[in-house]
């Protein structure tokens, strides 16, 4: 089955600047990658997804970029904001949806 | 703007007790999930539901979770006998009308098996 691995786990950047998170999957077959973002006490909420016949997605500070070659995709967030903090998670698309371990995204002001 | 909606927030109950988790999907949303979360966890892939039917389910969802869309509203996950570690944050989602692949979370259900 699918094994979706990202790094890092907890990321800490100060405000302004940007947050790279990043993802691997396994499974070749996979063709929808979603980013949830998880506020505490709430459930994920979807802020940008990419399918595999797209190499990259902008939505304002917000983009992902996906390579199917090397089974890979990553989140980026520029001009980060104190309400950017939360988890994030990634995932990956075949028949089910699997998670990454998620990143602890803090953002100092 | 539509949204998933869980009930209860938070159920506590004891080890061996059955509970019955309910979500309303969105209405035109044709496929219907449950996720777990135990805390400080990844989330991960129970159940997938479609046409009145399991279409998917992971190695966790063994023979005490069950799923059932009783009316045309309502998705509920049943856990027969519950255990301590399924205490776990117990997420809904739905997809399916115009976005198609785009899964909307509920906001979850805490379960605390004491």
């Amino acid at each position: 089955g699918e094994n979706v691995e990202q790094h890092p786990s907890t990321l800490s950047v100060q405000e302004g600047d940007s947050a790279v998170i990043k993802c691997t999957y396994s499974d070749s077959a996979s063709n929808y990658f979603p980013w949830y973002k998880q506020e505490l006490g709430k459930g994920p909420q979807l802020i940008i997804d990419i399918r595999s016949n797209v190499g990259e997605k902008k939505d304002q500070r917000i983009a992902v970029t996906l390579n199917k070659t090397a089974k890979h995709f990553s989140l980026h967030i520029t001009e980060t904001q104190p309400e950017d903090s939360a988890v994030y998670f990634c995932a990956a698309i075949n028949n089910d949806m699997r998670f990454g371990a998620g990143t602890r995204l803090t953002v100092k002001p | 703007e539509p949204e998933v909606t869980q009930t209860p927030s938070h159920q506590v109950t004891q080890m061996g007790q059955e509970v019955i988790l309910r979500c309303v999907p969105i209405s035109n949303h044709l496929y219907f999930y449950w996720y777990r979360q135990i805390l400080g966890q990844k989330v991960e892939f129970l159940v997938s539901f479609y046409n009145n039917e399991i279409s998917e389910k992971s190695e966790i969802f063994d023979d005490q979770f069950s799923v059932e869309r009783p009316d045309g509203s309502n998705f509920t996950l049943k856990i027969r006998s519950t255990k301590l570690e399924d205490s776990a944050m117990y997420f809904c989602a739905s997809e399916g009308g115009q976005s198609t692949d785009t899964q909307y979370f509920g906001p979850g259900t805490r379960l605390t098996v004491l």
